[in-house]
């Protein structure tokens, strides 16, 4: 199995602009979160999702974040209109059930200017 | 709330040391602990999962135990080397799938540099 899969690897844009980051699964995988890390904040979660479905948004910093599942193979992190302060890197994971452990994509370097 | 702190911020040790990293958690409910490892502009590796019923899980050089009732982890590596070299995160799982989900809440870190 490849992992879990981000893309892109690093993404640079301006003030205002719509982000899309993507995420897919490991295989048979049916949880899949959302977290954000900063220097300041560490690692926080944004979003989670099981068997495709919304669980937990409450991390969502505001309505210019949104993020759909639209399959158990591919999830996307919208960020419209994009900020500076949305800078930073963006982590997809996923587990199973019986739980082992997460297992964490390579991130998503964005960088708003 | 569930809060996870991990001390010390960060440690500077001498090539071939026993070294012990700390993690607190302040609500002692919980599903399992998780250590990661993150090397720099990398993601995060799952070193090892303790699961609440457990005291320790051991792999390689790395011991792990759990102490739920107090509320603390302690991450033991023996015989460091340079390529140990990284930020060490613990993770908590509050519940089980109807019991808070299987989020995790994060520590802070501790970067952990050995030296030649």
């Amino acid at each position: 199995d490849a992992g879990v899969i981000q893309s892109p690897r690093h993404e640079v844009t301006e003030m205002g602009q719509e982000v899309t980051l993507r995420c897919k699964p490991i295989s048979g995988h049916n949880s899949l979160f959302w977290y954000r890390q900063t220097m300041m904040r560490g690692l926080e979660l944004l979003i989670y999702f099981n068997n495709n479905v919304p669980i937990d948004d409450s991390g969502m910093p505001e309505d210019r974040f949104s993020a759909k599942m639209p399959n158990a193979s591919f999830s996307t992190l919208k960020i419209q209109p994009s900020e500076p302060r949305d800078s930073a890197v963006y982590f997809c994971a996923s587990s199973s059930e019986p739980y082992i452990g997460y297992t964490f994509g390579s991130g998503t370097r964005l960088t708003v200017v | 709330k569930q809060e996870v702190t991990q001390i010390p911020a960060a440690l500077s040790v001498p090539e071939g040391e026993n070294l012990v990293l700390n993690c607190s958690f302040t609500d002692s409910a919980i599903y399992n602990l998780q250590w990661f490892r993150q090397d720099p502009g990398k993601g995060l590796t799952s070193l090892l999962l303790i699961q609440s019923s457990q005291r320790e899980q051991t792999s390689g050089r790395l011991n792990a135990s759990l102490d739920k009732s107090s509320g603390r982890s302690t991450l033991y590596i023996a015989a460091s080397q340079p390529g140990d070299s990284a930020t060490y995160l613990c993770a908590v799982r509050r519940g089980g799938l109807t019991g808070g989900g299987n989020k995790l809440t994060f520590g802070t870190g501790t970067q952990l540099k050995v030296e030649l």
